[in-house]
């Protein structure tokens, strides 16, 4: 099945710790995204990348870390400098270039600070 | 910057009626609009995407109709059933955000049996 992978379901994080989501896609796709949801709003960007080893900041970056090492792989590390990471996070992906990008999302990681 | 707005933010139907959604951008000078579905705590699925030079997409029951002079999309769901009640999201892709997307906060809907 071709698709986008995230885990885990459900994170609970403590206080000043450091914790990663995992996102692995078996799309071929070049682009992936980091978006976060937080109830009543629309998604908000907060990385993307568009090829291997490289990566922006999006719109809500601060607190936040990626890497891209590999295309199939884009893990998000919610940092202690992130004040109020308790939300929903949704990791996507789509081609490089203009016209037909149909971005397709994983099912998401619930992340509660505890 | 793209503003996304969705309204009405919620709406209830009994079952076999047309379901209408908005979506309204500030920003016309976009290559696509696509639209989603959100069942609680779960992720996105892509319904439909038009292209910035299409005027409507069609899927079986759903057509979506794309006009970007007034920044409007709409979502059309005919004859609504129970299994269609989730949160729609619209997200609108600039021209020079390089497939970033700007969503809307979804319209919640319930149809009821």
């Amino acid at each position: 099945d071709g698709g986008i992978t995230q885990s885990p379901k459900y994170l609970f994080r403590k206080e000043g710790q450091n914790v990663t989501l995992s996102c692995e896609q078996n799309l071929n796709h070049d682009a992936m995204y980091w978006y976060r949801q937080d109830p009543g709003q629309g998604l908000r960007l907060i990385y993307y990348s568009q090829i291997v080893n490289d990566f922006q900041k999006g719109d809500i970056a601060e607190g936040y870390s990626v890497s891209r090492e590999k295309k199939e792989s884009f893990p998000l590390t919610v940092t202690s400098a992130q004040k109020n990471p308790t939300a929903f996070y949704l990791c996507a992906s789509s081609i490089v270039g203009a016209g037909n990008t149909e971005a397709f999302f994983g099912q998401g990681t619930r992340l509660t600070v505890v | 910057k793209q503003e996304v707005t969705q309204i009405p933010a919620a709406l209830s139907v009994p079952e076999g009626e047309n379901l209408v959604l908005n979506c309204s951008f500030t920003d016309s000078a976009i290559y696509n609009l696509q639209w989603f579905r959100q069942d609680p705590g779960k992720g996105l699925t892509s319904l439909l995407l038009i292209q910035s030079s299409q005027r409507e997409q069609t899927s079986g029951r759903l057509n979506a109709s794309l006009d970007k002079s007034s920044g409007r999309s709409t979502l059309y769901i005919a004859a609504s059933q129970p299994g269609d009640s989730a949160t729609y999201l619209c997200a609108a892709q600039g021209s020079d955000s390089w497939g970033k997307l700007q969503f809307g906060a979804g319209t919640q809907v319930v149809v009821t049996p």
